[in-house]
């Protein structure tokens, strides 16, 4: 049972450079999320997708860039780094519109991304 | 906007104590409640939810009660294990925007509990 599986774990970046963080899921769930996680803060949604080919931006989307040309993928790619995205990022998905099932999101473990 | 808020962490217990986590919500409407638990190396998964005033969540021995007059959603357990130590999100249910859901988190609450 897969679920969610995010990569990497771990990741340093130096300022400026880019990097992809790849997400994948073995559900067919439509709906796809990735939020970010400071110390001491809730979650807070970076963009997130309603299906193939449909992305759109979350609370926190500056700095970050999202594609869904798959079900399964939805990699969240960082262009040029900043110490600001110093955070844990986590990919979630869900099932589908209806109220009770969809409202339960599946996370991957995380990416835990520092810029020095 | 929705805003969550959790107690600050970090809490430790011993094994079989009684366990708290006090979460108030604030939001416009009808949101559905959860709490979310992770388990060190793992992703958050789905503990318990609420779906509307006076409802009661209950799994693995945690239950939360939704109450619309205090605005709250407490975690509590009568007897923890070292296996319930791990991270606890708050979260309630915001706009669903094409069906995608928006959850608010909490800041999350790390429990530690010692044998």
């Amino acid at each position: 049972n897969a679920g969610v599986t995010q990569t990497p774990k771990f990741r340093i970046l130096k300022i400026g450079q880019s990097m992809t963080l790849q997400c994948t899921q073995d559900m067919n769930h439509n709906y796809m999320y990735w939020y970010r996680q400071d110390p001491g803060m809730g979650l807070k949604l970076i963009y997130y997708s309603v299906g193939a080919g449909i992305t759109d931006k979350g609370e926190v989307p500056n700095g970050y860039n999202v594609s869904r040309s798959t079900t399964e993928d939805f990699p969240l790619r960082l262009e040029l780094a900043a110490p600001s995205q110093t955070s844990v990022y986590f990919c979630a998905s869900s099932y589908s519109r209806d109220r009770d099932r969809g409202e339960k999101l599946f996370f991957g473990s995380g990416t835990q991304l520092s810029v020095l | 906007g929705n805003s969550v808020t959790q107690m600050e962490g970090p809490v430790t217990l011993s094994e079989e104590a009684f366990l708290t986590i006090n979460c108030t919500y604030t939001a416009t409407g009808y949101p559905s409640l959860f709490w979310y638990v992770q388990y060190p190396g793992e992703g958050l998964q789905l503990l318990l939810k609420a779906t509307k005033a006076d409802d009661k969540g209950s799994n693995k021995g945690f239950e939360a009660t939704y109450r619309k007059e205090t605005t709250s959603f407490h975690l509590e357990k009568g007897s923890v294990q070292v296996s319930d130590s791990a991270v606890y999100f708050c979260a309630l249910s915001g706009m669903i925007i094409q069906g995608a859901q928006k959850l608010v988190f909490g800041q999350g609450t790390r429990l530690t509990i010692n044998p």
